[in-house]
């Protein structure tokens, strides 16, 4: 089945410094992808998306570029601000499904320090 | 505003009990969805309903039931058959899926823990 990878373990950096946060996939059919963020205590906000190859969705400084050879939507930032720290989702939906499920990765913990 | 709300935020159970969470959406959507968060688990979807009257099982769906009786609620009954009920429950809505991805709102989430 269609599945989501993200890298291993929180992230801590200091302000001003880039971000990256891994993303690989798994699907059978042409998912469209995209990024969730979460603050402390809330629900899910979509941040960016992506519905093809090369697309690249940006907002809020963060971007993430939809690369179907090596099957990646790996999320950066130039220079990263306190307010960033939430948990960050990769998620993909195959709508090969007709159904609009989407299937998320585990989340990494961003923490950044002023 | 419209948006979606689930009540209440927080919820402690003792083992045994059935307890049903909230969540209504105001934002005319057709789908909706519930998910389990788990820590460095990410979210896992329980059950979706992209129609009133009618709902799907999603990946871990034992130990749950929902109800669609209305377009604007979708509520959750964690039962007492669910084993590791302590979570954090995610709803979400959205406009429903034809042939391409209709994005989902998601509401504040309910923290339930079983005493």
């Amino acid at each position: 089945g269609d599945s989501v990878t993200q890298m291993e373990g929180p992230v801590t950096l200091s302000e001003e410094a880039f971000l990256t946060i891994n993303c690989t996939y798994t699907a059978t059919g042409y998912p469209s992808l995209f990024w969730y963020v979460q603050y402390p205590g809330e629900g899910l906000q979509l941040l960016l998306k992506a519905t093809k190859a090369d697309d690249k969705g940006s907002n809020k400084g963060f971007e993430a570029t939809y690369r179907k050879e090596t099957t990646s939507f790996h999320l950066e930032k130039g220079s990263v601000q306190v307010s960033d720290s939430a948990v960050y989702f990769c998620a993909l939906s195959d709508q090969g499904y007709g159904n609009n499920r989407l299937a998320f990765g585990k989340g990494n913990q961003v923490v950044v320090i002023p | 505003d419209g948006g979606i709300t689930q009540s209440p935020k927080y919820l402690f159970r003792k083992e045994g009990q059935n307890v049903t969470l909230s969540c209504e959406q105001n934002l005319n959507h057709d789908a909706m969805y519930w998910y389990r968060q788990d820590p460095g688990q990410g979210l896992r979807l329980i059950y979706y309903s992209q129609i009133v009257n009618d709902f799907q099982k999603g990946d871990i769906a034992e130990g749950y039931s929902v109800s669609r009786e209305k377009k604007e609620s979708f509520p959750l009954t964690v039962t007492s058959a669910q084993k590791n009920p302590t979570a954090f429950y995610l709803c979400a809505s959205s406009i429903r899926g034809q042939g391409t991805y209709n994005e989902q709102f998601f509401g504040p989430g309910t923290r339930l823990t079983v005493l």
